[in-house]
């Protein structure tokens, strides 16, 4: 397996409820991309880490999403207090270089349905 | 956020057919990108290209930049199912940042 993983697949929220997505990149990626794509859509930019710094957090559409990256591997997608505009398929991506314009390698994604 | 927009929307056409698919913007970008995604899993890259005018073919697939860097097509020759999935065009501005997504074009080709 060296691919981008994530988990969980699918998580149901009830409205309110807080949840926390999980990205695994490819090992010894520098890169990593949160994005959010609505059914039917591309896929949006939420926030991007180079190691553990997170160095763009423009896409993030409220201060209820928090993105976290500690040991510049692992990353943790947090959605507090979920609202039914939340629900989405969210695509995590690695690089192996810094910036945007190299090839990002896309996890499978978290479909995320809010009720 | 500079936008791209991709036309049509959706396609649906008889194996063996031709299609172009366009990415548009108003805006110039560095570098631009075509993936192509599949139900349940994340967009995988299918090209790069850099400069004004470039013109790159992967099998049946011929992909153009234009020449000022604000559009680019995909070309596809005697379509098969297996193309079959949403295609995605992502561009990255002059300064490097973020990279913008249009919004797909799904696409789906009958045997």
């Amino acid at each position: 397996g060296a691919g981008v993983s994530q988990s969980p697949r699918y998580k149901v929220a009830k409205r309110g409820q807080d949840v926390a997505l999980r990205c695994d990149p490819i090992s010894g990626h520098v890169s990593l991309f949160w994005y959010q794509q609505a059914l039917g859509q591309g896929p949006e930019f939420l926030t991007y880490f180079q190691n553990e710094a997170q160095l763009d957090k423009s896409g993030l559409p409220s201060d209820r999403f928090f993105a976290e990256r500690p040991e510049g591997s692992v990353s943790t997608l947090k959605i507090q207090r979920t609202q039914q505009e939340d629900s989405a398929v969210y695509l995590c991506a690695s690089s192996g270089l810094p910036g945007y314009g190299n090839e990002q390698f896309f996890g499978p994604g978290t479909r995320l349905t809010v009720l | 956020t500079q936008l791209l927009e991709q036309s049509p929307q959706f396609l649906s056409i008889q194996e063996g057919e031709n299609l172009t698919v366009y990415c548009n913007s108003s805006s110039v970008f560095s570098s631009l990108q075509w993936y192509r995604q599949e139900p349940g899993e994340g967009p995988v890259l299918l090209v790069t290209v850099v400069t004004g005018g470039e013109v790159k073919k992967l099998k049946r697939l011929t992909f153009q930049f234009g020449d000022a860097r604000k559009d680019s097509s995909l070309h596809i020759t005697a379509a098969q199912p297996g193309d079959t999935g949403l295609y995605l065009c992502a561009g990255v501005d002059n300064a490097g940042n973020m990279l913008t997504f249009g919004g797909g074009t799904r696409l789906m080709v009958k045997p």
